[in-house]
């Protein structure tokens, strides 16, 4: 297993255009946590995932994102009508639930909204 | 509600100085302690963490953080960096309690090694 992989790397959209973002975590590992960080930030809790049930979102997380994770497997993000204030880096990872279990990242994917 | 003060957004260290990032934290809940660090173009990856037991722990590459509750921080340090260290460093926390693994972090610092 090669470690979370995500899809695609940069994405640029016009503003008011739908995206969708997807995370293939570690195969044995049953959370999946998204995140978003900004420029000169560190990232921001998004959501998460145990298995297939999404268990917690971040007020951050208005109605024009939604996330899932159908089977367990892969999760997507889809934010829709997007604004310019969506510009950010996107990032997706994966861990065994246990307390204190190292979380571990993909490489995100960097959105710009023009 | 936690929340992680990283006060150092960048830090110019000339190679083989010694290092200190400071990390400090807020929360009501007992926590677990972590530092990521990220390479430039690389993801996040974890550089040491704080569970329980002992509260100085190490990472592989020669840094080393010390929990202190009472002040409630989490300091890195490192005795003599080199060029490869040049990355953005990233405190974080985690409820214990709550177990979901969620992390809070702070704003990051931005180690320079300066040769």
């Amino acid at each position: 297993d090669t470690g979370v992989s995500q899809d695609p790397r940069h994405k640029i959209t016009k503003r008011g255009q739908n995206v969708t973002f997807r995370c293939d975590p570690i195969s044995e590992h049953n959370r999946l946590y998204w995140y978003r960080q900004t420029l000169g930030q560190g990232p921001e809790f998004l959501t998460y995932f145990q298995n297939e049930a999404q268990l917690e979102k971040s007020r951050l997380l208005s109605d024009r994102f939604s996330a899932e994770r159908p089977k367990g497997s892969f999760s997507t993000l889809e934010i829709q009508r997007t604004e310019q204030g969506d510009s950010a880096m996107y990032l997706c990872a994966s861990s065994l639930a246990h307390g204190g279990m190292e979380a571990f990242f993909g490489q995100g994917t960097r959105l710009t909204v023009v | 509600a936690q929340s992680v003060t990283q006060l150092d957004s960048q830090v110019p260290v000339f190679e083989e100085a010694p290092v200190e990032l400071r990390c400090n934290y807020s929360s009501s809940v007992s926590v677990y302690l972590f530092w990521y660090v990220q390479y430039p173009n690389q993801g996040l990856q974890l550089l040491l963490k704080y569970l329980s037991g002992s509260t100085l722990v190490e990472s592989i590459n020669g840094f080393e953080a010390e929990f202190n509750k009472s002040q409630t921080s989490f300091h890195l340090r490192k005795p003599s960096v080199h060029i490869s260290d040049t990355a953005e460093y990233f405190c974080a926390v985690s409820d214990r309690d709550f177990g979901n693994e969620k992390l809070t972090f702070g704003t990051g610092t931005r180690l320079t090694i300066i040769p």
